[in-house]
């Protein structure tokens, strides 16, 4: 089966410029994730969706970041504006059941954003 | 919060040699998951283990766990060059997994 796709990979702005990620998950998994990795640390979940619905998005920062999954398929990401130190890897994940149980999840291969 | 607490935070080894690597959590947990990252890349998921469950194998990974001291450990026997990336335990208590600093994990040819 396909794997968890993201774009761009890679993208570059300017301070205070918007961005925006995207990611289709795998076919059928209910519920997609998004982590913000910063170099050298571990990935920190920013928002959690279980079908179209927002399931946990306490550590999403709301005056610059969104992020939307209509239809309970795709998502994207936004910031709005950016600032130097959202550079980091945005990486997206899935897993098959609804949220809550621990499940396995299945990464993307992230967008590495560069904010200068 | 739930978040695993990897040890070593870098570990060195030669070809062939065993490499463990250590988790410590600090409440009760529903499983634990241990994820591979190569540099550069996402995630991937290796093994998780339930509460309930002591050890478990898959290929060349042993993971135990050990709920008592709230610990767990991943060996990787007869190392391979390819196996070179950071290692990340993800404890889960229901609800999301918090992932750790992770261990650099280096095979040397």
């Amino acid at each position: 089966e396909a794997g968890v796709a993201q774009s761009p990979r890679y993208k570059i702005i300017e301070k205070r410029q918007s961005v925006a990620f995207w990611c289709n998950p795998i076919s059928g998994h209910a519920t997609l994730y998004w982590y913000q990795q910063i170099l050298g640390q571990g990935p920190k979940l920013l928002i959690q969706f279980q079908n179209n619905g927002v399931v946990d998005d306490s550590q999403l920062p709301k005056d610059r970041f969104s992020a939307e999954r209509l239809k309970g398929v795709d998502s994207t990401l936004k910031i709005q504006p950016a600032k130097l130190e959202d550079s980091a890897v945005y990486l997206c994940a899935s897993s098959p059941r609804i949220a809550g149980g621990g499940e396995t999840q299945y990464f993307g291969p992230g967008t590495r954003l560069l904010v200068l | 919060s739930q978040q695993g607490e990897e040890d070593p935070q870098a570990l060195s080894i030669q070809e062939g040699e065993n490499a463990t690597m250590n988790c410590s959590y600090k409440t009760s947990i529903n499983n634990l998951q241990w994820y591979r990252q190569n540099s550069g890349r996402g995630l991937v998921h290796l093994i998780l283990i339930r509460s309930n469950e002591r050890e478990k194998h898959s290929g060349r990974l042993r993971v135990t766990l050990d709920t008592s001291k709230k610990s767990s450990s991943l060996l990787i026997t007869a190392s391979r060059a390819a196996d070179t990336a950071s290692y990340f335990c993800a404890p889960s208590s229901g609800s999301r997994l918090t992932f750790g600093e992770g261990t650099q994990l280096t095979v040397n040819p």
